[in-house]
Parts: structure tokens; C-alpha cells; sequence
């Protein structure tokens, strides 16, 4: 069926240091995928995206790498900050005949960024 | 901030209710999507509009739903509002890029949802 999972549910870090948070997507039809930051008490923040004619792309200190053979996604920050603690999601976009298609989010991966 | 608003921030209410909540999409966005967060969870896709009409639907049964306005805001309504409904209720507004193929969601704060 159509799930997005992450490998790592939590995941400490020291201020400096770089993260990783995986994801694995299970349709592959989709085509659009998207990193979103939810801080505690608030709606899911853009991080960055990617398109499914792509494996790599990168923004300010963070970079999305998509792997669609095996169907896997990556989020590497660099640098960690302590404002970078929070959950994150990845959701892939799925797409039903002509609909636009909507967003299928895994459960999240908790980010602790230790001083 | 994303320029999503939502409304009320929190509400409370008894098994059997009814509730609506209400979005105000960020400017030019022509599509609003709605979601369902309960506590511990990634986002639940309950129904997507655009331009005024059901552009999509989640796993959700009929009670769940919806409206958007020639303004782009949007209503999500729940009728016999049972315990589990309660989570955070989000709105995500977008303006699908359908030749590049890209439809970017920015959310809204969220109205958390307390059904007793």
C-alpha cells in the first residue's frame, strides 16, 4: 500500500555536527517530494523539495537526496543548530489520474540538537 | 510564517457536535488541501479543493466536509463529532505548478480539536 516510513524515529545530535534523517516511500508513482520542519505547537514548515527527474538538490545548509531505486530519501543538515530541534516529516506526493494528488506523510522523526 | 491562517486556534466540544473550522489560504494560492494530525503522527490527507471544488479525498467518511470560497479561504466541517476526531486540524494552501509538476503546500498554525 501507500506508506512513507522513516528508519530513525529520534535522532540526538551535537550543536556542529551534521544530521541525516532517512525515509523510505513505497509508491512508485510518486513523483514530488517534500521535507517539512513542525516545531512544537505549530504547522509543518517547507524545508525543501524535489522532483522525481532529480536525486539530489540542495538549499541553505540542507540538502534532499532521492534514491528511487531502492525508493529512499534523505535529509542532511549541516552544521546542526539547536533551532534546528524539532520533528521531521518527509511526504511524498501521489498523483490519481489527472488530480492534483495529495501529500502521504510518515510519522516523523524527532530532531534533538544537544548544546 | 507561511501567510495561512487559521481559525479558531483551539475548541473544545462533546461527542455528537458539530464543528467548523476555517482557513485563510496565502495570496494567488488557488488550491487548499486539509489534513489531520493526531498526537505522535505525520499529517492525515482528508481532502484537497481548487477552485471551489473537491480536487480529491482521503480515507475519511462523509461527515469530514468541505468548502472553499471564490476568495480561496476554505471550511472544513465535522458532523457527530466522535472521540477520536480529536487532533490538530491543518490547512495547506498551494498553487500547483502542473507543467513543472510541483505543488508546494505551506500550512497553516493549526486549530487543535478536543472532542469529550
Amino acid at each position: 500500500g501507500e506508506s512513507v516510513g522513516l528508519h530513525l524515529p529520534t535522532l540526538s545530535v551535537q550543536e556542529g555536527d551534521n544530521s541525516i534523517i532517512n525515509c523510505a516511500y513505497s509508491n512508485s508513482a510518486s513523483d514530488y517530494f517534500i521535507w517539512y520542519k513542525q516545531e512544537s505547537g505549530k504547522g509543518p514548515q517547507f524545508i525543501i523539495d524535489i522532483r522525481s527527474n532529480m536525486d539530489k538538490r540542495q538549499g541553505q545548509r540542507v540538502t534532499v537526496l532521492l534514491n528511487k531505486t531502492v525508493k529512499h530519501l534523505s535529509l542532511q543538515i549541516a552544521a546542526t543548530q539547536p533551532g534546528d530541534s524539532a520533528v521531521y516529516f518527509c511526504a511524498e506526493n501521489i498523483r490519481y489520474g489527472g488530480s492534483q494528488g495529495n501529500l502521504i506523510f510518515g510519522k516523523g522523526t524527532k530532531l534533538s540538537v544537544k548544546p | 510564517e507561511t501567510g495561512v491562517t487559521q481559525s479558531p486556534t483551539h475548541l473544545i466540544k462533546t461527542r455528537g457536535q458539530q464543528v467548523t473550522l476555517r482557513c485563510s489560504s496565502q495570496s494567488g494560492h488557488n488550491t487548499v488541501s486539509w489534513y489531520q494530525q493526531a498526537l505522535g503522527q505525520g499529517p492525515q490527507f482528508i481532502f484537497q479543493y481548487y477552485r471551489e471544488e473537491e480536487n480529491g479525498r482521503g480515507n475519511f467518511p462523509p461527515r469530514f466536509s468541505g468548502l472553499q470560497f471564490p476568495n480561496y479561504s476554505s471550511e472544513l466541517n465535522v458532523n457527530a463529532l466522535e472521540l477520536d476526531d480529536s487532533a490538530l486540524y491543518l490547512c495547506a494552501s498551494s498553487q500547483p505548478n502542473r507543467v513543472v509538476g510541483t505543488d508546494t503546500q505551506y500550512f497553516g498554525p493549526g486549530t487543535r480539536l478536543t472532542v469529550l
